[in-house]
């Protein structure tokens, strides 16, 4: 298994601010995703983050909004910009070792956005 | 049709008690699946993966069913700190694509 250190665990921002939250793995992963979680709903996947490349992003989440860097196998940001209430939520970093192996996660970030 | 279905329940059961939750799926390639253990405000924890024979864990038994293309768990002598949010996850084959179910609540009363 992965150790993920995820941070801030939380934090309170004004809307129209960025808000940059980090993941860092204690071992080198190929893959790392970040999740957002909305109050009471599942895990919905923003993107996938390669070392070395430009993240994928799923439907209904663009760059602009969420730039994400991936500057090496142990680490990855995850930014949220120009912040808006509807951004309030939990935000996970994740990393899987090996496509079809369980992923691992975060202990997420608590964003409130006022 | 969603991908991965869950009932949310919530389910509330005794101490003691048998519980099982049901999970279906909609990509008949998808190759792993996975139960998740989410408590209130944690990140998900990953409970037991499933095999296509079907596995066992102390209290916990996983099963798949390919044909009819749902997973199972079942969980007994349920005990207090079993209280929690399931979370039941498929991944497509070949890929590192995960697919979260919206979770089963499940509350056991003392």
């Amino acid at each position: 298994s992965a150790v993920i250190s995820q941070k801030p665990s939380r934090d309170i921002c004004q809307r129209g601010t960025s808000l940059t939250i980090q993941c860092q793995v204690d071992s080198q992963v190929t893959m790392m995703f970040w999740y957002r979680q909305q109050p009471g709903q599942s895990l919905t996947l923003i993107a996938t983050a390669n070392q070395g490349s430009e993240a994928t992003y799923e439907s209904g989440f663009v760059i602009d909004k969420f730039p994400i860097s991936r500057p090496n196998l142990t680490f990855s940001t995850l930014t949220v910009s120009n912040m808006s209430p509807e951004d309030s939520s939990i935000y996970l970093c994740s990393v899987a070792g090996q496509a079809n192996t369980e992923a691992f996660f975060g202990q997420g970030t608590r964003l409130t956005v006022v | 049709r969603k991908e991965v279905e869950q009932d949310p329940g919530p389910f509330n059961v005794p101490e003691g008690a048998t519980v099982a939750f049901n999970c279906t799926y909609s990509n008949s390639a998808s190759q792993s699946f996975f139960w998740y253990r989410q408590d209130c405000r944690k990140e998900p924890k990953l409970l037991m993966s499933v095999y296509s024979s079907g596995n066992e864990d102390g209290r916990f038994t996983a099963q798949l069913n390919r044909a009819s293309q749902y997973i199972s768990l079942l969980i007994r002598d349920s005990k207090l700190s079993d209280s929690a949010t399931y979370l039941c996850v498929v991944n497509e084959a070949g890929t590192y694509k995960y697919i979260f179910g919206t979770g089963t609540r499940l509350k056991v009363l003392a």
